[in-house]
């Protein structure tokens, strides 16, 4: 069965420029959560799907980042414009719903140049 | 507060038993977690213990709670080389299993042969 898969595994942009980062789910996983590691910081907790729907978005920093799950399956992560300080490692998690244990992926390198 | 707080690194010698600690300030949560995050890898649940657990022992992995101090050690017996990868330690905010974590900055563990 294939894990979380994230996609870009990096991506270098400049400032000012747009990204879009994609998460896939292990299939049948309700549950969707992005999470963000800054510069070797602490990992954030970012938003929270249960199917296409925003349960917890209190971590997202400002407007600038727009989550979406259309169809309750894959989700998008889309930062514009990105700001030097968004660069880092952005994660998605899955889990089935009643359960604790969240999946990871391997991560979404950004880096805002 | 939601502060958890990790030693950055810790470096031991093939066979010598490894101590990571993690103190935190939330006392509500159900759940406390240790996270391993291998180069190049994703976030892998290593184990967890239920808050009113004062120890779980799992193969080479034993890990501590003192819920007084709010104080959760993770200590692998006959450390190898495999073992080098982050510990990130993480809580549950609230008592909810929401799947909403709570991460420390992680403790780079070094293996040397």
């Amino acid at each position: 069965e294939a894990g979380v898969t994230q996609f870009p595994s990096h991506s270098v942009i400049e400032k000012g420029q747009t990204v879009t980062l994609r998460c896939d789910p292990i299939s049948g996983h309700d549950n969707l959560y992005w999470y963000r590691r800054v510069m070797g910081k602490e990992i954030k907790f970012l938003l929270h799907f249960v199917k296409e729907s925003k349960q917890d978005e209190s971590g997202m920093p400002n407007n600038r980042f727009l989550a979406e799950r259309t169809g309750g399956t894959y989700s998008t992560l889309k930062v514009q414009p990105a700001e030097l300080e968004d660069s880092g490692v952005y994660f998605c998690a899955s889990s089935q719903v009643g359960t604790g244990e969240l999946f990871f992926g391997e991560g979404s390198r950004l880096t805002v140049l | 507060g939601e502060d958890v707080e990790q030693s950055l690194f810790l470096s031991v010698r093939e066979g010598d038993s490894s101590v990571i600690n993690c103190t935190y300030t939330d006392s509500s949560s159900t759940y406390l977690y240790w996270y391993k995050q291998e180069p190049g890898a994703g976030l892998q649940l290593l184990t967890y213990i239920f808050s009113n657990m004062d120890m779980k022992q799992d193969q080479r992995l034993t890990v501590l709670l003192n819920k007084k101090d709010k104080h959760l050690s993770l200590r692998i017996a006959d450390t190898q080389t495999g073992d080098s990868a982050i510990y990130f330690c993480a809580h549950e905010w609230g008592s909810s299993n929401t799947g909403k974590l709570i991460f420390g900055q992680g403790t780079t563990l070094q293996v040397k042969p």
